[in-house]
């Protein structure tokens, strides 16, 4: 089966800092990736995502990296915010229109 | 802004009843999926439906589970007997388009006594 996993379970960033959330996926044919951000009690809610034929996508204070040598996946958040904090997952699209997910990391942002 | 709603938040029931999830997706959406996640775990694929089917499904989505599209506007999760190892969150997604962004519902949270 498919394997998305994430490096770091918990991640504390100080307000203003920037956070990076990695990612590392199995599946080297996957095609399109997405992060999602999950705050309590609700559903994943679509931050960025990036194709496999880049390498980097902008968003609004949001990068996403693609490394498909070593298959890795990173998101960037710049100037990081108290309204930040929340559950981010990385999800690969695998065979066909499966997505696969990772098990999440907690970003806290201290104030 | 547009959003896919799920009914109910919260649904608790005995071991070996069925349950009936609700989802409304988008109104404009083609494709529509179910996941679940169970507490402090990742979500997990269930399965994909669009054109009326099926289109892909998961090795949970067993013959326990059913999809159906009633009408125009629900797409809904049958579990015809519920197991305690069915007691997860419940999320209903849907996406215009294969390469477009999937929008995900609050969830249903499902708890199997």
């Amino acid at each position: 089966g498919e394997s998305v996993g994430l490096h770091l379970p918990t991640l504390s960033v100080q307000e203003g800092d920037n956070s990076i959330i990695n990612c590392a996926y199995s599946n080297s044919a996957s095609d399109y990736f997405i992060w999602y951000k999950q705050e309590s009690g609700k559903g994943p809610q679509f931050i960025i995502d990036i194709r496999s034929n880049m390498d980097k996508r902008q968003g609004q204070r949001v990068t996403v990296l693609l490394n498909k040598t070593v298959k890795h996946l990173s998101l960037q958040i710049a100037a990081t915010q108290p309204g930040d904090s929340a559950v981010y997952f990385c999800a690969e699209r695998g065979s066909g229109n499966q997505f696969y997910f990772g098990t999440g990391t907690s970003l806290t942002v201290i104030p | 802004e547009p959003e896919v709603t799920q009914t109910p938040s919260h649904q608790v029931t005995q071991m070996g009843q069925e349950v009936i999830l609700r989802c409304v997706p988008i109104s404009n959406h083609l494709y529509f999926y179910w996941y679940r996640q169970i507490l402090g775990q990742k979500v997990e694929f269930l399965v994909s439906f669009y054109n009326n089917e099926i289109s892909e499904k998961s090795e949970i989505f067993d013959d326990q589970f059913s999809v159906e599209r009633p009408d125009g506007s629900n797409f809904t999760l049958k579990i015809r007997s519920t197991k305690l190892e069915d007691s997860a969150m419940y999320f209903c997604a849907s996406n215009q388009g294969l390469t477009d962004t999937q929008y995900f519902g609050p969830g249903t949270r499902l708890t199997v006594l």
